[in-house]
């Protein structure tokens, strides 16, 4: 059974610019998650779908964004990117209605220079 | 209120003993409490969870300890081996809270270092 499936891998964005990052859900599962994860801040919930509806969001500004598909999968998006966005983002499916049992994907790293 | 702290931030401990890694938390309201590890260059797995209705929860060489009335949580990582060497994050959850359904609010973690 794959895994949560992140791309890309690694992204290298210029001030300014906007980028979106995918998650391909574990096949079955209806509830996806997205965190920031930083060296300061740790990890920090940014938003969370659940049959293409988002049920939950995180104390982050407007510039994040995100949507569901019918197949689950997911899209984050960060628009005028900062120096400060730079971290891992990190997408968590669960199968359960009440998103227990959140198993994580590998990753974005983003920077932004 | 929201918050979950965790410690030590690093420990260091023999094979062959026991790592023991402590979290707080001050939101009543939690009703589920993972702990995730994480290797470098990954993203974190789920090792083991506990609800409030249960005191300890055992699954191999990890195990949970929950004081609902002290609002802490504990891992403890009987038998520690090289292998078990990352960082571990303890997380708290709403579940039933229609509000904050899918949001985990994680400790900063704590890097595990067990020498040979």
């Amino acid at each position: 059974k794959a895994g949560v499936t992140q791309t890309p891998r690694y992204l290298i964005k210029t001030r300014g610019q906007q980028v979106t990052l995918s998650c391909s859900p574990i096949s079955g599962h209806r509830s996806v998650s997205w965190y920031q994860q930083t060296p300061g801040q740790g990890l920090q919930f940014l938003f969370e779908y659940f049959s293409e509806t988002q049920r939950n969001k995180g104390n982050f500004p407007g510039r994040f964004s995100g949507r569901q598909f019918s197949n689950s999968r997911s899209e984050m998006n960060v628009s005028t990117l900062e120096l400060g966005d730079s971290a891992l983002y990190l997408c968590a499916s669960s199968f359960t209605r009440d998103s227990t049992e959140a198993f994580f994907g590998q990753g974005t790293r983003l920077t932004v220079v | 209120q929201q918050q979950v702290k965790q410690s030590p931030q690093s420990l260091i401990v023999q094979k062959g003993g026991i790592s023991i890694i402590n979290c707080a938390y001050e939101n009543t309201a939690f009703d589920y409490f993972p702990w995730y590890q994480q290797f470098p260059g990954k993203g974190p797995a789920l090792l083991i969870a506990i609800r409030p209705d249960v005191s300890e929860k055992k699954e191999g060489r990890f195990t949970i300890s929950f004081n609902k009335s002290a609002k802490q949580f504990s891992l403890h990582i009987m038998d520690s081996q090289p292998g078990d060497s990352a960082t571990y994050f303890c997380a708290a959850s709403e579940i039933y809270g229609s509000s904050n359904t899918g949001k985990l609010i994680f400790g900063q973690g704590t890097t595990l270092q067990v020498k040979p």
